[in-house]
């Protein structure tokens, strides 16, 4: 059982490159997010998915995409990388049903230069 | 609208020192509150939560109390240890879509 995976652990990207993040979990959670975790402001929202086939804006969407197109999984991509787009970014999940706590992955460190 | 406020660190503290770590919070209705800790180099773990007011949240020595009064989930510990050097976010629990609002985190280092 290895909660959830990201990939890739660290990349660096030139300004308009693009590049997808995979989060992947093994627990069967309904629910998944992606975060971006900047110096002083905690963890932001980017986007969300309440279920398999739906995603919804977070407080930060702008410049990324989602999909979820497979329960396990959830792809946050960047279509034109910006060096406002260096953070380190996290994916989560959760169970429904009344489920709170959230499983964190390890994150991906994203450099654009 | 819903956010969290945390104490700035970082904090620096001997071992065996006393931690307090303040969070307080601003929501409609009566949100979950969640402390959440991150080791060096490593994602997000739950520490503990509370999800209803006066209860008490409380895991590997840590404790935090739901004050609906105040507004306030406090994070604390008697006895630090080497060991607790992380960062230490509060969180509060946004319904819709299962969301967390999270503080901007407080950096404790512990020191032997």
């Amino acid at each position: 059982n290895a909660g959830v995976t990201q990939t890739p652990k660290f990349r660096v990207l030139k300004t308009g490159q693009s590049m997808t993040l995979l989060c992947a979990q093994d627990m069967n959670h309904e629910y998944m997010y992606w975060y971006r975790q900047d110096p002083g402001m905690g963890l932001r929202l980017i986007h969300y998915s309440v279920g398999e086939g739906t995603t919804a804006k977070g407080e930060v969407p702008d410049g990324y995409n989602v999909s979820r197109l497979k329960k396990q999984n959830f792809l946050l991509g960047l279509e034109s990388a910006a060096p406002s787009q260096t953070s380190v970014y996290f994916c989560a999940s959760r169970a429904s049903g009344g489920g709170e706590t959230q499983y964190f992955g390890p994150g991906t460190r994203l450099l654009v230069l | 609208g819903n956010s969290v406020t945390q104490m700035e660190g970082p904090v620096t503290l001997s071992e065996e020192a006393f931690l307090t770590i303040n969070c307080t919070y601003t929501a409609t209705g009566y949100p979950s509150l969640f402390w959440y800790v991150q080791y060096p180099g490593e994602g997000l773990q739950l520490l503990l939560k509370a999800t209803k007011a006066d209860d008490k949240g409380s895991n590997k020595g840590f404790e935090a109390t739901y004050r609906k009064e105040t507004t306030s989930f406090h994070l604390e510990k008697g006895s630090v240890q080497v060991s607790d050097s992380a960062v230490y976010f509060c969180a509060l629990l946004y319904n819709q879509g299962g969301k967390l609002i999270f503080g901007q985190g407080t950096e404790l280092s512990v020191k032997p």
